[in-house]
C-alpha cells in the first residue's frame, strides 16, 4: 500500500498538455524534496526530476515539477507519442524511515 | 557514464534464497548511498532497502525486515542484496540504484528477475 497517492492515468492529444499529482503527507512530501521518474515498458525507471523541480542534464524543458504543502505536480507540455510512459513521483519518508514511491501514471498521447 | 549491472536473480522456491550482486563502475562508489527497488510483474515501483556509503545505515521496508540483508564491498564497488524466506511475493524484477541526496535516485541498473515459485 503506496503512501503516495497518483492517478491512474492521464491523457490528451499530442502537442497539449498534461499534469500528474502525486498526494502525500507531511512526513514525505511535505516536509522532503520530490523526485519523478518515468519509465517505458520493459525498461528501467528514469530520473526525469529531482529537489521538487530541477531536471538532470539531458531532460528537456517541456517536464516541470512542482510542489504545495503535501503534493506535488508533474507537467508536460507540448506532449509527444514518445512521452507514452508510466511515470512516478519518490521521496524519503521521515516517520517510515523508507523511500516511498507513488502508485503510478500511465500517460497516453490520443 | 555511470554503470550499475545487476546479477544473482533467478528461480526459487518458496522457503529458498538468493544473494544478488549489483557491480557499480564510473562513479566513487563509497561516496554513495546505494537503493535496491523491486517491480511485481504488471504492478508497481517498490523500495526495498538502503544503504549509506559507509554501511552506517540501512534501512528495509517492513515486508522483509527478518529476511533481507544488504550489504556493500566498497573495495569491489559492489552492492549485495541476500534474500532468504523468499515468499512467492517477492517474485520481481530487482533494481539496483544510485542514491542522490535522501529524496532521490538517480541511476538504475537493468534489473534482475527473481521468480519464487514450486
Amino acid at each position: 500500500q503506496s503512501v503516495l497517492t497518483q492517478p491512474p492515468s492521464v491523457s490528451a492529444a499530442p502537442g497539449q498538455k498534461v499534469t500528474i499529482a502525486c498526494s502525500g503527507s507531511s512526513p514525505n512530501i511535505g516536509n522532503n524534496y520530490v523526485s519523478w521518474y518515468q519509465q517505458f515498458p520493459g525498461t528501467a525507471p528514469k530520473l526525469l526530476i529531482y529537489d521538487i523541480d530541477k531536471r538532470p542534464s539531458g531532460i528537456p524543458d517541456r517536464f516541470s515539477g512542482s510542489k504545495s504543502g503535501t503534493s506535488a505536480t508533474l507537467g508536460i507540455t507540448g506532449l509527444q507519442t514518445g512521452d507514452e510512459a508510466d511515470y512516478y513521483c519518490g521521496t524519503w519518508d521521515s516517520s517510515l524511515s523508507a523511500y516511498v514511491f507513488g502508485t503510478g501514471t500511465k500517460v497516453t498521447v490520443l | 557514464e555511470v554503470q550499475l549491472v545487476e546479477s544473482g536473480g533467478g528461480l526459487v522456491e518458496p522457503g529458498g534464497s538468493l544473494r544478488l550482486s549489483c557491480a557499480a563502475s564510473e562513479f566513487t562508489f563509497s561516496r554513495y548511498s546505494m537503493h535496491w527497488v523491486r517491480q511485481a510483474p504488471g504492478k508497481g515501483l517498490e523500495w526495498v532497502s538502503y544503504i549509506s556509503g559507509s554501511s552506517s545505515y540501512i534501512y528495509y521496508i517492513d515486508s522483509v525486515k527478518g529476511r533481507f540483508t544488504i550489504s556493500r564491498d566498497n573495495a569491489k564497488n559492489s552492492v549485495f542484496l541476500q534474500m532468504n524466506s523468499l515468499r512467492a511475493e517477492d517474485t520481481a524484477v530487482y533494481y539496483c540504484a544510485r542514491a542522490r541526496g535522501a529524496t532521490s535516485i538517480d541511476y538504475w541498473g537493468q534489473g534482475t528477475l527473481v521468480t519464487v515459485s514450486s
